[in-house]
């Protein structure tokens, strides 16, 4: 089946950077674009920004241009996020999304705790 | 881009319809025929229910239905049954390659 998992829980100090990844199984990495959304506790989804898993172009958000770099390995079906520059603001849950047809996104991986703390 | 409109909350007893709105601008909601629903059940990741307004996924129950009229977009459950309470987010499209999400609304089931 389509799923997409990512890497286990992290815990970063202000000021330093924090990768996810996001490994695709079940369908060609390359046909379909990888979104990444974040979710802070008790808050709700914000769009981050997408990466052409075949080409490896990306767009973001403007919120975040300039802080975050999005990759990816095909040989292994695996995207990355890194966010820099990190603030006890950007704690939250990281998701990978598959777009299927353009901005709908499924399936999602299971998520990613970033706690940013000193 | 800032964020879609939604109610923060909605509810409705068991075998009713509530309907769920979504309100942006013609900059995303009304100007594309691409707006998402999301189900989020506490602790859980986002499950897709509705793409390009209307539409739905294979394994979606019909009880789940979209519309849109202008800026506003809607996310009508009927037969509401108890494992639909949950958190539901809509998103658009937003041209530039942006997409942008509704603030979530959280739906009860008495």
């Amino acid at each position: 089946q389509v799923q997409l998992v990512q890497s286990g829980a992290e815990v970063k100090k202000p000021g330093a950077s924090v990768t996810v990844s996001c490994k695709a199984s079940g369908y060609t990495f390359t046909s379909f674009d990888i979104n990444w959304v974040r979710q802070a506790t008790g808050q709700g989804l914000e769009w981050m920004g997408w990466m052409n898993s075949n080409s490896g172009n990306t767009g973001f958000a403007q919120k975040f241009q300039g802080r975050v770099t999005m990759t990816r390995n095909t040989s292994i079906s695996t995207a990355y996020m890194e966010l820099s520059s990190l603030r006890s603001e950007d704690t939250a849950v990281y998701y990978c999304a598959r777009a299927r047809t353009g901005t709908d996104f499924d399936p999602w991986g299971q998520g990613t705790l970033v706690t940013v703390s000193s | 881009q800032s964020a879609l409109t939604q109610p923060p909350s909605a509810s409705g007893s068991p075998g009713q319809s509530v309907t769920i709105s979504c309100t942006g601008t013609s900059s995303d909601v009304g100007g594309y025929n691409y707006v998402s629903w999301y189900q989020q059940h506490p602790g859980k990741a986002p499950k897709l229910m509705i793409y390009e307004v209307n539409k739905r996924p294979s394994g979606v129950p019909d009880r789940f239905s979209g519309s849109k009229s202008g800026s506003t977009a809607s996310l009508t459950v009927s037969g509401l049954q108890a494992e639909d309470e949950a958190d539901y987010y809509c998103s658009s499209y937003a041209g530039s390659n942006n997409v942008v999400f509704g603030g979530g609304t959280k739906l009860t089931v008495l």
